[in-house]
């Protein structure tokens, strides 16, 4: 299909450990959003991509938290010095237009992170 | 600041019960409301959305009016089916502002027996 795409489904990595999460958006989509969504809460905004500009990082809970779009497509999301308390769902979003727009955003399946 | 708030869950209805899912929300202008549905397994997908006050969003059977004086935005479906059976986000956004990132509320677990 052509929906956002998230790699891998679910990821288990021991505290202290690196991980990267991968988003791949609907194609010609300029707008990419990331998502964190612990268990029994709604998704809760990390970060905003327009293109390949992050002009929104507001949502990272800390610096180990890193995002980058670097050609305006695939988008990854890095955690760095896992702690227990990132495990959660992280969603991938993607919507055709940018700033000032009412276009939908559509979303990817999700990466659930286990932290041990 | 902004915030979305619903009705916890689970709701356990009958199928062709009458459904409500109440919705409430706190924001400093105008936005627009929405709500996403979350079935067992699958990603969130947009279920209907109002873009100003008055305006009634509809799909598959649900609706939802945008009430600007009561603040609220409940979710309405006659007479449910046990495909129905999913958990529902309400969810707010202003999309005259950058980045339009949506303002989740916590979700409401639906299931629906036969």
């Amino acid at each position: 299909g052509a929906g956002v795409s998230q790699s891998p489904r679910y990821k288990v990595a021991k505290r202290g450990q690196d991980v990267a999460l991968r988003c791949d958006p609907i194609s010609g989509h300029v707008s990419l959003f990331w998502y964190q969504q612990a268990l029994g809460q709604g998704p809760e905004f990390l970060t905003y991509f327009q293109n390949e500009a992050q002009l929104d990082k507001s949502g990272l809970p800390s610096d180990r938290f890193f995002a980058e779009r670097p050609e305006g497509s695939v988008s990854t999301l890095k955690i760095q010095r896992t702690q227990q308390e990132d495990s959660a769902v992280y969603l991938c979003a993607s919507s055709l237009a940018g700033q000032g727009s009412n276009q939908p955003q559509h979303f990817g399946d999700g990466t659930r992170l286990s932290i041990l | 600041g902004d915030s979305v708030t619903q009705m916890e869950g689970p709701v356990t209805l009958s199928e062709e019960a009458f459904l409500t899912i109440n919705c409430t929300y706190t924001a400093t202008g105008y936005p627009s409301l929405f709500w996403y549905v979350q079935y067992p397994g699958e990603g969130l997908q947009l279920l209907l959305k109002a873009t100003k006050a008055d305006d009634k969003g509809s799909n598959k059977g649900f609706e939802a009016t945008y009430r600007k004086e009561t603040t609220s935005f409940h979710l309405e479906k006659g007479s449910v089916q046990v495909s129905d059976s999913a958990v529902y986000f309400c969810a707010l956004s202003f999309p005259n502002q950058a980045g339009t990132a949506l303002i989740f509320g916590k979700g409401t677990t639906l299931s629906v027996s036969s």
